[in-house]
């Protein structure tokens, strides 16, 4: 079964640091590019980041809110990306999904999501 | 980069179609034809509707179209049905390898 399944959420205060994990199967993850997105309660999805696959040298974006607070990695001989988020605000309190194009060279659309895992910053 | 302009909510009848709006701007949705739809049930993943502005993948039905003028792209839902009832989300593609959303329309069956 293709599938993406996130772990490592929870709840941490702010200023804190959490790790995510985003778990592939069925699918050749080394090709694939993994975006992250959140999205808070009862608000709309937020891309926050990507990280390219090998032959595109890992190459990494962020949205600018996360810049400098949010590293993705992958580890493609676990099949797992990593999301390390470090500097927590409370309005990073989310449901962060990873997610993936079909293809690493074109948008074809995000077409595979994990379930989530939720993130809480609090005091 | 802001969030894609959508409509809050959107509601019709069984059978009727409705149309959704995302609009963006010349550095997003006009400047590239990489537009995707999601349909988000409550407490649900996203899951892929349209892609490229107007392609449905494997398994969508075909009351679901695309379309895209000049910085605005529309997602159709013809024949509207009540399993229909979700959010829709529309993402753009916005140059330097980043994306963005639209903040999301709550589509109701009457």
């Amino acid at each position: 079964e293709v599938q993406l399944v996130e772990s490592g959420g929870g709840l941490v205060q702010p200023g804190g640091s959490l790790k995510l994990s985003c778990a592939a199967s069925g699918f050749t993850f080394s090709d694939s590019g993994v975006h992250w997105v959140r999205q808070a309660s009862g608000k709309g999805l937020e891309w926050i980041g990507r990280i390219r696959s090998k032959p595109n040298t890992y190459a990494t974006t962020y949205i600018e809110s996360v810049n400098g607070r949010f590293t993705i990695s992958r580890d493609d001989s676990k099949n797992t990306a990593f999301l390390q988020m470090t500097s927590l605000k409370t309005e990073d309190t989310a449901i962060y999904y990873c997610t993936r194009h079909g293809s690493d060279y074109y948008d074809s659309g995000f077409d595979i999501w994990g379930q989530g895992t939720m993130v809480i910053v609090s005091s | 980069q802001s969030a894609l302009t959508q409509p809050a909510s959107v509601s019709g009848s069984p059978g009727q179609s409705i149309t959704i709006s995302c609009t963006g701007t010349r550095s997003d949705v006009g400047n590239y034809n990489l537009v995707s739809w999601y349909q988000q049930h409550p407490g649900k993943a996203p899951k892929l509707m349209i892609y490229e502005v107007n392609k449905r993948p494997s398994g969508v039905s075909n009351r679901f179209s695309g379309s895209k003028s000049g910085n605005t792209a529309s997602l159709t839902i013809s024949g509207l049905q009540a399993e229909d009832e979700a959010d829709y989300y529309c993402c753009s593609y916005a140059g330097s390898s980043t994306w963005v959303f639209g903040g999301g329309t709550k589509v109701t069956v009457l």
